[in-house]
C-alpha cells in the first residue's frame, strides 16, 4: 500500500519546454488535488478533481493543464515552463467522507 | 487578500516544554480546522482537526484549540520532543474539500 505517489521525484527543465508530472494514489480516494509550495507561501491549490473525468481551477491554475482519465491517477501539465513554475509540486487525495487528505512525497522542479 | 497568517515563521523550544502554535484567519465561512506537519523532502502529513462547532481536540501531545470569535486557532504540544521538529500548517476548509494553508511555522525542539 503505497499511498501516494509522485513521479518525477526532481527535474530541471529549461524555458519553454514541457513536461507532465505523474501523481497515482492506491487508497481509492475520489477527489486529487495539485499544490505548489513556495518559500515564504505556504502550499497553493493549482487544479483539483472531484472525481474521474472531472478537473477544476484551484487558486493559481495559469500555466498548467491537468487531467483525471483514470480514478488513481491526475496528471499535472507545464506545456511552456517559465521560471516563475520553479517549485516543489504536491499532488493530494481525500475521501469525500472525510475531510484530511493524504499528500505525497513532492516533485522539486527547477526552471532555468 | 490574505485569509490565513501564521506570524511566527520559526519557533524553539526546550524538550520537555510546551510548544504553541498560532493562526489567525478572517474568513467566517470556514468550518473545519487542520494542522498538518512537515519533515524535509517529504509530503505534509495530517496531525489533527477540529470542526467549527467544538472549541477544543485532543489526541495524546497534541491539542487543537479554536476560538471562533477571535478568529484564531492554536496547536499546544506537551510535552515536546525532538521529533517533533518540523514545519507546521494550519489549513482551513469551508466545505468544498479545498484548503487554504497557512505559510508555516518552523517548530525546533532543543534537547
Amino acid at each position: 500500500n503505497a499511498g501516494v505517489t509522485q513521479t518525477p521525484k526532481f527535474r530541471v527543465l529549461k524555458t519553454g519546454q514541457s513536461m507532465t508530472l505523474l501523481c497515482a494514489q492506491d487508497m481509492n480516494h475520489e477527489y486529487m488535488y495539485w499544490y505548489r509550495q513556495d518559500p515564504g507561501m505556504g502550499l497553493r491549490l493549482i487544479h483539483y478533481s472531484v472525481g474521474e473525468g472531472t478537473t477544476a481551477k484551484g487558486e493559481v491554475p495559469d500555466g498548467y493543464n491537468v487531467s483525471r482519465l483514470k480514478k488513481q491517477n491526475f496528471l499535472l501539465g507545464l506545456e511552456s515552463a517559465a521560471p516563475s513554475q520553479t517549485s516543489v509540486y504536491f499532488c493530494a487525495c481525500g475521501d469525500g467522507g472525510r475531510v484530511e487528505q493524504y499528500f505525497g512525497p513532492g516533485t522539486r522542479l527547477t526552471v532555468t | 487578500d490574505q485569509q490565513v497568517k501564521q506570524n511566527s515563521p520559526s519557533l524553539s523550544v526546550q524538550e520537555g516544554r510546551i510548544s504553541i502554535l498560532n493562526c489567525d484567519y478572517t474568513n467566517s465561512m470556514f468550518d473545519y480546522f487542520l494542522w498538518y506537519k512537515k519533515y524535509p523532502a517529504e509530503g505534509p502529513t495530517f496531525l489533527i482537526s477540529i470542526s467549527s462547532i467544538k472549541d477544543k481536540n485532543e489526541d495524546g501531545r497534541f491539542t487543537v484549540f479554536l476560538n471562533k470569535s477571535a478568529k484564531h486557532l492554536s496547536l499546544h504540544i506537551v510535552p515536546s520532543q525532538p521529533g517533533d521538529s518540523a514545519v507546521y500548517f494550519c489549513a482551513f476548509s469551508s466545505g468544498t474539500y479545498k484548503y487554504i494553508f497557512g505559510t508555516g511555522t518552523r517548530l525546533k525542539v532543543l534537547a
